[in-house]
């Protein structure tokens, strides 16, 4: 069965606080590994998609990576406006479908 | 990137009532469409998968009959919640893609439904 998990559940940072997020996948038929940003009471938002094990991609304070079994997402010097929820998505070769992780809560303190 | 509305964005409703959501893929066709539904402090649950024009794929446990999804277009799905009861209360999202096996799920705003 497929599975994304991400680790951990809830990370408090002080502003300036480097951190990492981890995601771990079990899923056959890799399409992509997906990331996204969601705030409170609104639909996530994309941030990257990475298609192949060593694969980078960056965009301001953030940067995922990719192997053969998990994915990162490193926040650099974090701000309080990087504080939301940061789910990762594993979608499949064959299908259209997104599997999900359960999501990381970020609170970036000033 | 690509913009996904939701309508309504909010909305309460009394018991035993249909409810209609709108999704539209402002800028791009989407010949996938998805909806999901998000219970508080946890992840997306997916409840359908739509393509233009043909009927919608339920996850299991799903009630087709109870949420009734039509993919009329290519840029709009709507899902209808059909006598909706308090335990149908929850946040749902749409999401679109379009053709191509790299293509990315772009997610809607979100329509918080509150039956009272």
């Amino acid at each position: 069965e497929d599975q994304v998990t991400q680790s951990p559940e809830a990370l408090r940072l002080q502003e300036g606080e480097s951190s990492s997020l981890n995601c771990s996948y079990t899923v056959s038929g890799l399409r992509g590994l997906f990331w996204y940003r969601q705030d409170p009471g609104k639909g996530p938002e994309f941030l990257f998609t990475l298609y192949s094990a060593g694969e980078e991609k960056e965009k301001e304070r953030l940067k995922a990576t990719l192997t053969k079994k998990e994915s990162f997402l490193h926040i650099t010097a974090p701000k309080p406006e990087d504080s939301a929820t940061y789910l990762c998505a594993a979608g499949k070769a064959a299908g259209n479908k997104l599997t999900f992780g359960g999501g990381t809560r970020v609170l970036v303190k000033p | 990137g690509a913009v996904v509305s939701q309508h309504p964005s909010r909305v309460i409703c009394k018991s035993g009532t249909s409810v209609k959501i709108e999704c539209r893929s402002l800028d791009f066709q989407a010949t996938t469409m998805f909806w999901y539904r998000q219970f508080p402090k946890q992840s997306l649950m997916l409840m359908a998968t739509s393509n233009e024009g043909s009927k919608a794929t339920y996850e299991q446990g799903v009630e087709k009959d109870k949420f009734l999804i039509n993919h009329a277009s290519l840029t709009l799905s709507t899902l209808t919640v059909t006598s909706a009861h308090p335990e149908d209360s929850s946040f749902y999202i749409c999401s679109a893609r379009g053709s191509g096996p790299g293509e990315t799920q772009y997610f809607g705003p979100g329509t918080r439904l509150l039956v009272l």
